[in-house]
């Protein structure tokens, strides 16, 4: 029963490197989200997609770049990592209406 | 203009006491629904409770509850009887339309909560 699955949990990365985290889920959700979530600002939207090979910007998009070739893997890739995007990533996942959303346990990204 | 607002960043209640969280939301949509997470210190988010715009009753799970008031577009969450466990971050958010209608739920900024033995 595995819902939500982020990989990695933990990261830390060089200034100028590039990574990719992958969610993975098993719900057959249409709808996938990334969150980045920084103390006293919530959970704030990068990027999200509303199916297979659909992707679209969020409220905080710049740096970050998605893909979704797969309805149950949703990447969030970062090409030139800055000391800015250190925070903790959350993957969601949504069937939509009145369910709430599946959420994976977090990548915790740290950039020197 | 924020979308949902939780104006209270930090709490503190005392054990087996009730505590409120405050949910202010905006939206001209007729449909909605509103959800609250739990965010333990371990990180993950877990669903609580759920509240659509058209629930004639307040939403109830166990000692958690929900003060939809829908003129004043609030939906407090209600945690009765508090335990030392209810201590996290709690975060509102808001879904907006009809089914398929809206793929973006909103978050406020959350509520910090602290249970005192």
């Amino acid at each position: 029963n595995a819902g939500v699955t982020q990989t990695p949990k933990f990261r830390v990365l060089k200034t100028g490197q590039s990574m990719t985290l992958l969610c993975a889920q098993d719900m057959n959700h249409e709808y996938m989200y990334w969150y980045r979530q920084d103390p006293g600002m919530g959970l704030r939207l990068i990027h999200y997609s509303v199916g297979e090979g659909t992707t679209a910007k969020g409220e905080v998009p710049d740096g970050y770049n998605v893909s979704r070739l797969k309805k149950q893997n949703f990447l969030l890739g970062l090409e030139s990592a800055a000391p800015s995007q250190t925070s903790v990533y959350f993957c969601a996942s949504w069937r939509g209406g009145n369910q709430p959303q599946h959420f994976g346990d977090g990548t915790r990204l740290s950039i020197l | 203009a924020q979308k949902i607002t939780q104006t209270q960043p930090g709490m503190f209640v005392q054990e087996k006491e009730a505590v409120t969280l405050d949910c202010t939301y905006d939206t001209s949509d007729q449909s909605y629904g509103l959800f609250w997470y739990k965010q333990p210190s371990s990180g993950e988010m877990i669903f609580l409770i759920y509240q659509g715009s058209y629930d004639e009753q307040n939403a109830t799970e166990g000692r958690y509850s929900l003060n939809f008031q829908k003129a004043r577009k609030s939906a407090n969450l209600v945690i009765s009887a508090s335990q030392l466990g209810d201590s996290a971050m709690y975060f509102c958010a808001m879904r907006e339309g009809r089914r398929g209608g809206s793929y973006i739920p909103t978050f406020g900024r959350g509520t910090s909560l602290i249970v005192h033995p």
